[in-house]
């Protein structure tokens, strides 16, 4: 699996926009950028997925570099619930690479 | 969205004795599940790859007569930690794997099960 680089620890205010960013130079043309966040003493949960465009839901928006070596989460309004660990993670198509396997991830703290 | 619950939460087990750990997927059938383990401030690691109707695929180091998977169904999945001893107490978390549209899918997963071994 290619390889991410996230910042070990980001900080942000609440209801201000967070954005994460994440690394992925060596990503390759079938690869989906994953993202998916941790609350303290919780399974990881689902927040967004990509492959070339820019994709929104009700969670975030992920922004992806025309390269596609980079891609950028955004929280548009932190929130305290939003503090977590955040893994952007590469992930092959549906095919016979689907393992998800996390980094070290970006620690988001909120501040009120 | 969608559900994967695992039970139980949290248990507290004497060294020796094997513990069982369930994963379901509530409201999606999956072919493929996934197990993890997390020690304290420490990243995810993958343990297995559990498919239904077969064997499960262990990651490099990870022994599977230790970790016994059983996949029975299209929503359940089991990890047996057998002969536990306390360097096995650590978070345990699975995942489902479910088919979005076309050829992609995206794993859920369930909120774990803190294991204490004494």
């Amino acid at each position: 699996d290619a390889k991410t680089t996230q910042p070990n620890s980001m900080e942000s205010n609440e209801e201000e926009p967070v954005h994460l960013p994440c690394n992925h130079s060596t990503i390759s043309g079938t690869d989906y950028i994953h993202w998916y966040r941790q609350l303290p003493s919780q399974g990881p949960e689902y927040v967004i997925h990509g492959l070339t465009s820019n994709v929104n839901n009700r969670m975030a928006s992920l922004a992806i570099a025309e390269d596609r070596k980079s891609s950028t989460l955004i929280l548009h309004r932190a929130t305290l619930r939003d503090a977590a660990v955040y893994y952007c993670i590469l992930r092959g198509g549906g095919g016979a690479t689907n393992k998800l396997i996390f980094g070290t991830g970006t620690l988001l703290a909120v501040q009120p | 969205g969608a559900v994967v619950s695992q039970h139980p939460s949290r248990v507290i087990c004497k060294s020796g004795t094997s513990v069982k750990i369930e994963c379901r997927s509530l409201d999606f059938q999956a072919t493929t599940m996934f197990w993890y383990r997390q020690f304290p401030k420490q990243s995810l690691m993958l343990m297995a790859t559990s498919n239904e109707g077969s064997k499960a695929t262990y990651e490099q180091g990870v022994e599977k007569d230790k970790f016994l998977i059983n996949h029975a169904s299209l929503t359940l999945s089991t990890l047996t930690v057998t002969s536990a001893h306390p360097e096995d107490s650590s978070f345990y978390i699975c995942s489902a794997r479910k088919w979005d549209r076309g050829d992609t899918d995206t794993q859920y997963f369930g909120p774990g099960t803190r294991l204490t071994v004494l």
